[in-house]
């Protein structure tokens, strides 16, 4: 019983370079949420999926930074043309259909490192 | 302002002893009150989850309290282990009108280190 999953754990990216993160939900969840979280920070809501469809991209910049859910395979989130402030954990967490207050299940999170 | 509060930023205690974590937040309405435990270089895990009808909430050596009037919540943690040392996060769930979706407003933590 797998619980979220996340790769790569550890990404390194050059400045101008684009950076892939996957995340597989735990079985049965249809829900996926993307979070980035700086040094001695909070985790910061960056948006929220259901199968194929973006619920809410409020946290999420508008350039540079895409999100999918398809109805088959892994969440991705997408940074094209990355810069040194992207640098950062990024965590994936997902939640069974019946959201509300169902606890979310985190992944342990990609490092994103931009040199 | 940050809407959920944190406090003390960090803390050092010895093993056995007990601790008492706060939280004050200002995000109104709200759904629930969550408190997860993140270890260094993991993701969170949910430790409790409580409605804004509830007081307490316990998970084992860890206890959660809610006063949704002063809209402030503590975790206690008693009898310490090394294995307790760790960020300790308030997570207010900020409840949006549209399909009953939760946007959870997360603290920036405290991090306890117990120290044999």
């Amino acid at each position: 019983n797998a619980g979220v999953m996340q790769n790569p754990r550890h990404l390194v990216r050059r400045r101008g370079q684009e950076a892939r993160l996957r995340c597989s939900p735990m079985k049965g969840h249809s829900h996926v949420y993307w979070y980035r979280q700086l040094p001695e920070e909070g985790l910061k809501f960056m948006v929220y999926l259901q199968k194929e469809n973006i619920i809410d991209e409020s946290g999420m910049p508008k350039e540079r930074f895409s999100a999918e859910f398809p109805k088959e395979g892994p969440s991705i989130l997408r940074i094209q043309q990355v810069v040194r402030g992207d640098s950062a954990a990024y965590f994936c967490a997902s939640s069974p259909p019946q959201g509300g207050n169902s606890p979310l299940h985190f992944g342990n999170g990609t490092r994103l490192t931009v040199t | 302002k940050n809407q959920v509060e944190q406090s003390p930023q960090s803390l050092i205690i010895l093993e056995g002893k007990n601790c008492t974590l706060q939280c004050n937040y200002t995000v109104s309405p709200f759904s629930n009150l969550r408190w997860y435990k993140q270890d260094t270089g993991r993701g969170p895990v949910s430790l409790t989850i409580m409605t804004f009808s509830e007081n307490t909430k316990s998970n084992g050596r860890y206890t959660a309290t809610l006063d949704a009037d002063t809209k402030q919540s503590s975790l206690h943690i008693t009898a310490s282990q090394l294995s307790d040392s760790a960020s300790y996060i308030c997570v207010v769930s900020d409840l949006m009108f549209s399909g009953g979706y939760n946007k959870l407003i997360f603290g920036a933590g405290t991090r306890l280190a117990v120290h044999p």
